[in-house]
């Protein structure tokens, strides 16, 4: 079935770097634009970060930018997210996330208009001295 | 960049109750919006996209409704396992993705 696993989650120090990885089983990965996206201890959900499925398009939010690197490997199945530079404010579970594409009424074709219908369990990464 | 305000913050129902969450955007986004349940200790599950479409494997009580600015979930006869917390989430014009604060929806 249609699945995505998290994993590299890990406790580091502020300033760190970590690699977190997104595997991709069940489905056409390339199909499909994907997405990180965050959620602190106790808060809401935060987009991070979008990668299309050739790769042509990526975007990040604000806060992250200049740190991290999404990347994905369509032979592998495979979504990534290098973080550096890393801070508390960094701490949460991250969800990688598939981006449903369709047609609006309007007959244009966007990425992610059929929202994001496949959540991989998450990971955690926490950022502390 | 759109701001989704969802009300109310909190919600205490009983089963078989009606709820209704509101999802209020700060501009007009068509019906780009989607609404994602999230249950203690598990990642968000899609509920509803298009505004109205309920996502494979939702519940026929789940229903979405609005367009432009002002959008609602709604569940018609709630289950004890609809009780969650519940974003909405728009995508009119990425970047950014844009979510709601929540409403969690409590046994009353």
């Amino acid at each position: 079935q249609e699945q995505l696993v998290e994993s590299g989650g890990a406790l580091v120090k502020p300033g760190g770097s970590l690699r977190l990885s997104c595997a991709a089983s069940g489905f056409t990965f390339s199909d499909h634009s994907m997405t990180w996206i965050r959620q602190a201890p106790g808060k809401g959900l935060e987009w991070v970060s979008l990668i299309s499925g050739d790769d042509e398009i990526i975007y990040y939010t604000d806060s992250v930018k200049g740190r991290f690197t999404i990347s994905r490997d369509n032979a592998k199945s495979s979504l990534f997210l290098h973080m550096t530079s890393l801070r508390a404010e960094d701490s949460a579970m991250y969800y990688c996330a598939r981006g449903s594409p369709g047609y609006d009424r309007s007959g244009y074709y966007d990425e992610f208009y059929h929202g994001l219908d496949l959540w991989g369990l998450g990971t955690t990464v926490t950022v502390s001295s | 960049e759109i701001v989704l305000t969802q009300s109310p913050a909190t919600l205490s129902l009983s089963p078989g109750e009606r709820a209704s969450l509101s999802c209020r955007a700060s501009h007009r986004i068509s019906n780009y919006i989607a609404w994602y349940q999230q249950k203690p200790g598990q990642a968000p599950r899609l509920v509803i996209y298009d505004a109205s479409n309920r996502a494979t494997g939702i519940p026929a009580r789940f229903s979405g409704s609005g367009s432009g600015t002002d959008f609602t979930l709604t569940i018609s006869s709630l289950e004890p396992e609809d009780f969650a917390v519940y974003y909405c989430q728009e995508s009119s014009n990425w970047p950014p993705i844009t979510f709601g604060q929540g409403t969690r929806l409590e046994i009353k």
